[in-house]
């Protein structure tokens, strides 16, 4: 099947910004999305970009898709400690199609 | 806000038996989902159900897996005869699926099935 990767690993500091990273083969990928698992939970839909749209914002989160290099980035201003989960990247061509996670970035802050 | 709910959060079954996990779907979505992680994994996609049928499957969802809608309210994935390799939490979804309105799937907090 079609690839999502997605860097393991992001160590920052509290107050600073995170930056996660995903690229993905499916040229046919409409819907992209950043999905949150914090420790024995579940997974929390964080954010969702179109793919004719470049860049979306939501408070603390920018999302900005680069649809010629398949590379979809979550920005997370302002960090916090209770930002320190798992963020799984995910894709699907259709609305109600499966999702096609990546094995997720884990985030840790550090005060 | 309105949350899928799973039953029950964790589930522990010998090798070879039957579990059912459950799920209540969101009220007015359309499109159900099952998917699962196996421990340090990435979440794999099982099935999707619509209209009361399957409407995508991956390879993982093989004889051993059914899925139910019984009544208006709850989604079920059966295990037909558990193996050790099944061990792995177990997601239910649900979508309003509208197209060009979508807003992502809505996750349940996942069953822990345990097979010992």
């Amino acid at each position: 099947g079609e690839d999502v990767e997605q860097s393991l690993f992001l160590s920052v500091r509290e107050g600073d910004s995170s930056v996660i990273n995903c690229t993905y083969t499916d040229s046919s990928s409409t819907y992209l999305y950043w999905y949150k698992q914090e420790p024995g939970a579940g997974l929390q839909l964080l954010t969702y970009i179109f793919s004719n749209m470049d860049m979306k914002q939501d408070q603390r989160l920018t999302v900005l898709l680069n649809k010629k290099d398949k590379h979809l980035s979550l920005r997370i201003a302002d960090t916090q400690t209770g930002d320190s989960a798992i963020y799984f990247c995910a894709e699907s061509i259709h609305s109600g199609y499966a999702l096609n996670f990546g094995k997720g970035t884990s985030l840790l802050v550090t005060p | 806000e309105p949350e899928v709910t799973q039953t029950p959060s964790h589930q522990v079954t010998q090798m070879g038996q039957e579990v059912i996990l459950r799920c209540v779907p969101i009220s007015n979505h359309l499109y159900f989902y099952w998917y699962r992680q196996i421990l340090g994994q990435k979440v794999e996609f099982l099935v999707s159900f619509y209209n009361n049928e399957i409407s995508e499957k991956s390879e993982i969802f093989d004889d051993q897996f059914s899925v139910e809608r019984p009544d208006g309210s709850n989604f079920t994935l059966k295990i037909r005869s558990t193996k050790l390799e099944d061990s792995a939490m177990y997601f239910c979804a649900s979508s309003e699926g509208n197209r060009g309105r979508d807003y992502g799937y809505t996750f349940g907090s996942g069953t822990r099935l345990t097979v010992v």
